[in-house]
């Protein structure tokens, strides 16, 4: 299995552009969380879904990020209109019974 | 909700010494307790987990402890080896919410 993987593994951006982070979870895995790590806060949990339902939106820090998983391979972060404090690495993680495995990570600077 | 405090915060060990680290929990009802090494600019990995029914778990040089009566749990790491070095972190999770709440990480430094 190729693991979790994430598109794009960097961005850079305007203020104020929108951005859109993807990822595809481990084939047969049932969660997937999105994360959002940096040096002040540390590893930050923005939402899950189960069976491609949000579960817990609440580490979601404002109506400007928003998910979906439209499909059990797919899912999407999206932030709108980004603002430099978004700077971060936004790292996706599936799992099945418990054990989640990250995906590498994208590295997103806002300027 | 649940929370883990995690410590010592940084820690420098020899190489050829143990290293242990260790975490607190809140809620009794968590039962699935993973650590995770993040070596610079990667992605954290799962190293090792225990579950609450079980007390010890190892793995070669690496084990874990759970006392679930105090809520609490090590990491322990002997002969350690440069490749040691990483922030490692520890989670805990509620039975059927498969939600990790994280510690805030410890950075082991190995010196030669």
């Amino acid at each position: 299995d190729a693991g979790v993987i994430q598109s794009p593994r960097h961005e850079v951006t305007e203020m104020g552009q929108e951005v859109t982070l993807r990822c595809k979870p481990i084939s047969g895995h049932d969660y997937l969380f999105w994360y959002r790590q940096t040096m002040m806060r540390g590893l930050e949990l923005l939402i899950y879904f189960n069976n491609n339902v949000p579960i817990d939106d609440s580490g979601m820090p404002e109506d400007r990020f928003s998910a979906k998983m439209p499909n059990a391979s797919f899912s999407t972060l999206k932030i709108q209109p980004s603002e430099p404090r978004d700077s971060a690495v936004y790292f996706c993680a599936s799992s099945l019974w418990y054990e989640q495995y990250f995906g590498p990570g994208t590295r997103l600077t806002v300027t | 909700g649940e929370n883990v405090e995690q410590h010592p915060s940084t820690l420098s060990v020899q190489e050829g010494d143990s290293a242990v680290i260790k975490c607190t929990y809140s809620d009794s009802a968590s039962n699935y307790f993973p650590w995770y090494k993040q070596e610079l600019g990667k992605r954290p990995q799962l190293i090792i987990d225990i579950r609450s029914n079980v007390g010890e778990k190892k793995d070669q040089r690496i084990a874990v402890t759970l006392n679930k009566t105090a809520k609490h749990f090590s990491l322990h790491i002997t002969e350690t080896q440069p490749e040691d070095s990483a922030v490692y972190f520890c989670a805990a999770a509620t039975q059927g919410a498969q939600k990790l709440v994280f510690g805030q990480g410890t950075r082991l430094t190995i010196n030669p």
